[in-house]
């Protein structure tokens, strides 16, 4: 049951151009999301998060919206640049808790974002 | 920031091996956990740790154990490595809400 989807295997987009990055998921109950970029070889990093209280959240070039009635998750990229090529993982977390009183994290599948030069 | 690191970036063994995948992290963070990062599949949490020698289980934890003896340091045991092992292994540490990734262990079983 997965829980946390990005349907987009792959995404192409010309440098300078917006990228588009979306997420879904399944339980109302998620409070918290995250978006994470991950290089080949390396360990993904965190890039931006938004909490359920909030529909917008910037950082330079990158803007996560939120829309819960939707279930629906965006990562906007702009502008694109060739150094943005990566894997980009969301994640989401909330209730319930697990047995120690720790939040899950549940990641989605990722989109492997190419921005071309 | 926080710095986790893994032992090995790139691992080959054997079927039947026991494995040992270590994990250290510099700041005084609870939560240690370990994925693996697999095409099509994303990142599935395997066990994680909220404390040390405290422990839980996550989505996949079969065929895996682990140990928290000191708090910067958690290890992923492969008890009798099989070929369906064959992963990218990632170990954080999270800080609240944010957590942070080490570069991740590449393990081959053959």
């Amino acid at each position: 049951d997965q829980q946390v989807k990005q349907n987009s295997p792959s995404l192409s987009v010309q440098e300078g151009r917006i990228s588009i990055l979306n997420c879904d998921y399944t339980n109302s109950m998620f409070d918290y999301f995250l978006w994470y970029k991950k290089y080949p070889a390396e360990g993904p990093t965190f890039l931006i998060s938004i909490s359920s209280i909030k529909d917008k959240n910037e950082d330079g070039r990158f803007t996560v919206f939120l829309n819960k009635s939707a279930k629906h998750l965006s990562l906007h990229i702009v502008p694109s640049q060739p150094g943005d090529s990566a894997v980009y993982f969301c994640a989401a977390s909330g209730p319930p808790r697990t047995t120690s009183g720790t939040y899950k994290y549940i990641f989605g599948t990722g989109t492997r974002l190419k921005v071309l030069a | 920031d926080v710095k986790v690191t893994q032992s090995s970036r790139y691992l080959v063994k054997r079927t039947g091996e026991k494995v040992f995948l270590e994990c250290v992290q510099d700041m005084d963070h609870e939560n240690m956990f370990w994925y693996r990062q697999d095409p099509g599949l994303g990142l599935r949490l395997i066990y994680f740790s909220y404390d040390v020698k405290m422990k839980e289980k996550g989505d996949i934890p079969e065929g895996y154990s682990v140990s928290r003896e000191k708090k910067e340091r958690f290890s992923l045991i492969l008890e009798s490595a099989s070929t369906n092992q064959t992963s990218m292994y990632l170990c954080a540490a999270r800080d609240n809400y944010e957590q942070y990734f080490g570069p991740g262990t590449r393990l081959t079983v053959t």
